[in-house]
């Protein structure tokens, strides 16, 4: 049974460009959620796609945006990359009425803005 | 405010040995879950234990207990028996309202968990 699985697993982009990170759900989820983990942190919530919509949305700018697609996937795209956005970015996926909420996570993408 | 607060940024004990890492958490919502997850230099988030706000008996699972005092506001993990396999970094999180819906969890700072010979 495949898990979480994201692509690139590390990329290197430099200021002002644009970046698309991508997600495969757990087989049989059909919620993603996107997170951005920096050094040392924990993660912070990015924003939540369920039946290709997007259902919430945490604290991030219009330049963080999402698709999701008919097989569940997802995209993550990031416009005009801040040296701020250099993080860990992970991808969760889930049942949308799961009985614990229990989210399942990818390995993440490592993007590094130079 | 911080919802979610780990104070303990490192931690160490020795292999076998038991170890608590503590976790406090701020909410006004009377339905939330507390979960804890294990990351690994690896980067994945693994999922350790669950903690409804009206589970009346904390929860274990294996190895992992969470000690769940509601008055306090106080979720801690506590691991028996530790294994060098265990060294990893450490999330307490909070997801608010109801578990029929998927909502995001907020998470805390992280604990690194150390295991020595």
């Amino acid at each position: 049974d495949a898990g979480v699985t994201q692509s690139p697993t590390h990329l290197i982009k430099t200021r002002g460009q644009q970046v698309t990170l991508r997600c495969s759900p757990k087989s049989g989820h059909d919620t993603v959620s996107w997170y951005q983990q920096a050094l040392g942190q924990g993660p912070q919530f990015i924003f939540q796609y369920y039946e290709e919509e997007e259902r919430q949305r945490g604290n991030f700018p219009d330049r963080f945006s999402g698709h999701q697609f008919p097989n569940y996937s997802s995209e993550l795209n990031v416009n005009a990359l801040l040296l701020g956005d250099s993080a860990l970015y992970l991808c969760a996926s889930s049942f949308p009425s799961g009985t614990t909420g229990e989210l399942f996570f990818g390995e993440g993408s490592r993007l590094t803005v130079l | 405010a911080q919802k979610i607060t780990q104070t303990q940024p490192g931690m160490f004990v020795q292999e076998k040995e038991a170890v608590t890492l503590d976790c406090t958490y701020d909410t006004s919502d009377p339905s939330y879950g507390l979960f804890w997850y294990k990351q690994p230099s690896s980067g994945e988030m693994i999922f350790l234990i669950y903690q409804g706000s009206y589970d009346q008996q904390n929860a274990t699972e294996g190895r992992y207990s969470l000690n769940f005092q509601k008055a306090r506001k106080s979720a801690n993990l506590v691991i028996s028996a530790s294994q060098l396999g265990d060294s990893a970094m450490y999330f307490c999180a909070m997801r608010e309202g109801h578990s029929g819906s998927a909502r995001q969890l907020t998470f805390g700072s992280g604990t690194q968990l150390t295991v020595l010979p």
